[in-house]
């Protein structure tokens, strides 16, 4: 059974909308990320999350918004969506943040397409 | 700032032949060194990693030995095989910190 699960596995969005990708963990993890992989850059750190609390942002733009709504959730919400957003987005998780057990496991990833 | 670099894009060997894979990375904490491998249209999963200096780490015919007088964390195998066929990304994390950085990825491709 799939520890990390992440819907909808491929997406396809129009310019200006919003979409929410979903990720769900089942590993018994206290940490959770985001990570985005396009042509442009190959894998790139967005958030983190320790106990429902963010801990690193390193996204620049306010169109992308984490949200956990329980301990193993952490969604990811993207407004005015554009066609630069078109990557796959990667939700990892670990068992505790800044740990020497900080190893993080990636789930399956979610393909978005914007036109 | 923390970074991580991996010099070669595209390596392709014959299977059977060593392969050596480099990571150096720049950081003025203590780092945790990490290598990822991802096939196509997989998600990355953890081949090794390393927090110990000059000691050797292995798994599934990978070694890595991190040295931190060079700032190296390189990723070996004695004997590819076709199935090794895939994108290779070394990664830095630092204590405390949630964020891996990543370096740009080798693609490593094995032909018969």
């Amino acid at each position: 059974d799939p520890k990390i699960i992440q819907k909808p596995k491929y997406l396809v969005a129009v310019t200006g909308s919003e979409k929410i990708l979903i990720c769900e963990q089942y590993l018994g993890h206290n940490a959770m990320y985001w990570y985005r992989q396009s042509a442009k850059k190959p894998l790139e750190f967005m958030f983190s999350y320790s106990y429902q609390k963010l801990m690193d942002n390193q996204t620049a733009s306010s169109r992308f918004q984490p949200q956990s709504s329980k301990k193993n959730h952490l969604d990811l919400q993207i407004t005015a969506l554009k066609p630069d957003d078109s990557a796959t987005y990667f939700c990892a998780s670990s068992q505790d943040r800044g740990t020497d057990q900080d190893t993080q496991y990636f789930g399956p990833g979610t393909r978005l397409l914007v036109l | 700032g923390d970074s991580v670099t991996q010099t070669e894009g595209l390596v392709t060997l014959t299977k059977g032949l060593p392969v050596m894979l480099n990571c150096t990375y720049q950081t003025t904490y203590s780092p945790f060194l990490f290598w990822y491998v991802q096939h196509l249209n997989e998600a990355p999963k953890l081949l090794l990693k390393s927090s110990t200096d000059n000691k050797r780490t292995e798994h599934q015919g990978f070694y890595a030995t991190l040295h931190k007088s060079s700032s190296s964390f390189h990723l070996q195998k004695s004997s590819v095989q076709l199935s090794d066929s895939a994108l290779y990304f070394c990664a830095l994390k630092n204590y405390n910190q949630g964020k891996l950085i990543f370096g740009q990825g080798t693609k490593l491709s094995i032909k018969p």
